[in-house]
C-alpha cells in the first residue's frame, strides 16, 4: 500500500461545478498538507498549504484535512475550463521529504 | 523573479550518448531538487541539495546518474551512457526550507532514442 493514495482519474465536470478532489493517507504524523496543480507540459505549482486539521480557504479554492480519518480535499468552486490540469496531493515525511499522490486528471467541459 | 530555470527544455538523444542538463534555483532558497516523471511511476525525487551540498541521492536510481551543485545559482544532472528507459521529464525545484512548498522549473523532456 502506498503512503499517499490518489485516484488518477480523469474526472470529468461540466463547467460552473463544484469539483472535489480527495487524497488518502496511512501515516499519521504527517502535518503538513499540499496541493499541487500541474498544466501539461508545465511543472507543479503549488496552490494550498494547510497544516493539521481543518480548512483553509483561497479564493475558489478550499482545502480541508481530516487527520482523524487521514484523509484530504480540495474543493474548486465554479469550476472554470482554465482550472483543468492534474492535481497532486503532497505531505512532508518525518525526513521533510514530500510524499506525493498519484495525481488526479481534471477535466472541466465548457 | 524568473523562478526556476532548466535548461534544455527538450532533448533527443541517442542510447550510449552523455546528457546533461541544467538548473538555475531561486536566489535565496537553501534547498535544491532533482525530480524525475514518468506516466508510470508518477514524480520521483532523485536527489536534493542543502547549501549546495548533496544531502540524499538514494533515489538516484544507477550509477549511470550523477548530480552536482558547484554553487548556489547551479547544478547539473549528468546521465552517462543514456537509456531508452531514461526518458522522461526531469524537473528541478528550489525550497526556502523542507517544510516550504517547491517552485518547480518547466521541466526538460528528455527522449532517449
Amino acid at each position: 500500500q502506498k503512503e499517499v493514495e490518489q485516484d488518477p482519474g480523469p474526472l470529468s465536470v461540466p463547467e460552473g461545478a463544484i469539483v472535489s478532489l480527495n487524497c488518502t493517507y496511512s501515516n499519521s504524523a504527517f502535518q503538513y498538507f499540499m496541493w499541487y496543480r500541474q498544466y501539461s507540459r508545465k511543472g507543479p505549482e503549488l496552490l494550498m498549504y494547510t497544516y493539521s486539521s481543518g480548512n483553509k480557504e483561497d479564493g475558489r479554492f478550499t482545502a480541508q484535512v481530516d487527520k482523524s480519518s487521514k484523509y484530504i480535499s480540495l474543493f474548486i468552486r465554479d469550476s472554470q475550463p482554465s482550472d483543468s490540469a492534474t492535481y497532486l496531493c503532497a505531505m512532508p515525511d518525518s525526513n521533510y521529504q514530500l510524499i506525493w499522490g498519484a495525481g488526479t486528471k481534471l477535466i472541466i467541459k465548457p | 523573479d524568473a523562478g526556476v530555470i532548466q535548461s534544455p527544455r527538450h532533448e533527443v538523444t541517442e542510447m550510449g550518448q552523455e546528457v546533461t542538463l541544467r538548473c538555475k534555483p531561486i536566489s535565496g532558497h537553501d534547498y535544491l531538487f532533482w525530480y524525475r516523471q514518468t506516466m508510470m511511476r508518477g514524480l520521483e525525487l532523485l536527489i536534493y541539495f542543502n547549501n549546495n551540498v548533496p544531502i540524499d541521492d538514494s533515489g538516484m536510481p544507477e550509477d549511470r546518474f550523477s548530480a552536482k551543485m558547484p554553487n548556489a545559482s547551479f547544478s547539473t544532472l549528468k546521465i552517462q551512457p543514456s537509456e531508452p528507459r531514461d526518458s522522461a521529464v526531469y524537473f528541478c525545484a528550489s525550497s526556502r526550507g523542507v517544510s516550504y512548498g517547491y517552485t518547480f522549473g518547466s521541466g526538460t523532456r528528455l527522449t532517449v532514442v
